[in-house]
This record gives structure tokens, sequence and C-alpha cells, in this order.
């Protein structure tokens, strides 16, 4: 049982190029999201989707996609990466909003 | 909308302090989470409550739905508590607050 596997662990990239972070869950869970931190500001939600087939948008989803077409994964899309997109993300499982949540370990992204 | 708020934001004890770090939040939820952040960074659960108390080791926490209030307490404490602590709305979407930063120094 690996629960969240969030990669990679780290990225440095360029303004402009894109890329996607993968999350994967083997808990058979439901609801999954991903989030950004930054300093002072907390965890904010970028998307997040109650199961396979599901998305919606959090409070700071511009510039990201997700999709869900599975219920183990949950990739977040950097579409054209700005140095304003830089942060640590974190994926985030669990059964249901009301249950225990389980994290990955994040990824430090920066853009430059 | 739910906001999540936390208090104090920093704070620094003497090792074998007793802590409380609180919480409140603006709309009614049927359950509140509490994690903790290390320094390198990783996420961990410490609690997800929905009434009345738990406690795990030195860690208790307590939420009072009617007052929209929860409290997480550590007992003894050691400076490898230190961490973020950070309470979580349990209503979908999870709504964060912006964290407790703990120092316990020996």
């Amino acid at each position: 049982n690996a629960g969240v596997t969030q990669t990679p662990k780290f990225q440095v990239l360029k303004t402009g190029q894109s890329m996607t972070l993968q999350c994967a869950q083997d808990m058979n869970h439901e609801y999954m999201s991903w989030y950004r931190q930054d300093p002072g500001m907390g965890l904010r939600l970028i998307h997040y989707s109650v199961g396979a087939g599901i998305t919606d948008q959090g409070e700071v989803p511009n510039g990201y996609n997700v999709s869900r077409s599975t219920t183990e994964d949950f990739p977040l899309r950097l579409l054209s990466a700005a140095p304003s997109q830089t942060s640590v993300y974190f994926c985030a499982s669990s059964y249901s909003g009301n249950t225990e949540a389980f994290f990955g370990q994040g990824t430090r992204l920066t853009v430059v | 909308k739910n906001e999540v708020e936390q208090s104090p934001q920093n704070l620094t004890a003497q090792e074998g302090e007793f802590i409380t770090i609180n919480c409140s939040y603006s709309v009614g939820i049927s359950a509140l989470h509490w994690l903790q952040q290390h320094p390198g960074g990783g996420i961990v659960s410490l609690f997800m409550l929905s009434s009345g108390k738990k406690k795990h080791g030195r860690l208790i926490a307590t939420i009072n739905i009617q007052e929209k209030h929860s409290s997480l307490h550590i007992t003894a404490s050691h400076p490898r508590d230190s961490a973020v602590y950070i309470c979580v709305s349990g209503n979908t979407p999870l709504v964060f607050g912006k964290g407790t930063r703990l120092s316990v120094i020996a």
C-alpha cells in the first residue's frame, strides 16, 4: 500500500514550458485534490475531483488543467509555466471530504 | 464561503510546556482535520474529528461544533514537536487555515 505517490519531487522549468505533475493513490479514494503552498498563504486549492470523470476548480485554477480518467490518477498540467507558479505543490486524497486525508510528499517547482 | 482562522500564527515554547493551538471556522462542517507539516515539507494527518475529543499520545484535539471551534493541545512538548500545524475544514472542497508555526526549545 503506497498511499499517495506524487512525482517529481523537484522540477525547474523555463517560462513558457509545459509539464505534468503526477499524483496516484492506491486506496480507492474518490476525492483527490491539488494544492499549492506559498509563504504566508497556507495551502490553496487549485483543482479537485470527487470521482472519475468529475473535476472542478478551486481557489486558484488559472494556468492549470486537470483530468480524472481513472480513480487512481489525478495529474496536474501546467500549460505555459510562469514565474508566479513557483511554489510547492501537494496532492491529497480521501474517501470523502469527511474522512482522513492523505498527502503526497510534495513537488517543489521553480519557474525561471 | 468557509473561512478557517488559526491562532497563534507563531508560537515558541520551552520543552515541557503545555501548548494550545486554536482554530475557528465560519461555516458549519461535519468534520475537521489537523495536519502536521515538518520542516522537510511532508504533511501528515494527525486527527480527523467530528465531535468531542480525540487523543493520540501527547496530542489531544477537541471540537465544539456549536461554537465552530477546535483546539489542538500538546502536552509535555518536545523539540521534535516543532512543525507547522494546520487546521482544515472537512467540507468538500477542503479549506485550509494558514497554519501555526511551533518551535519548541530544549
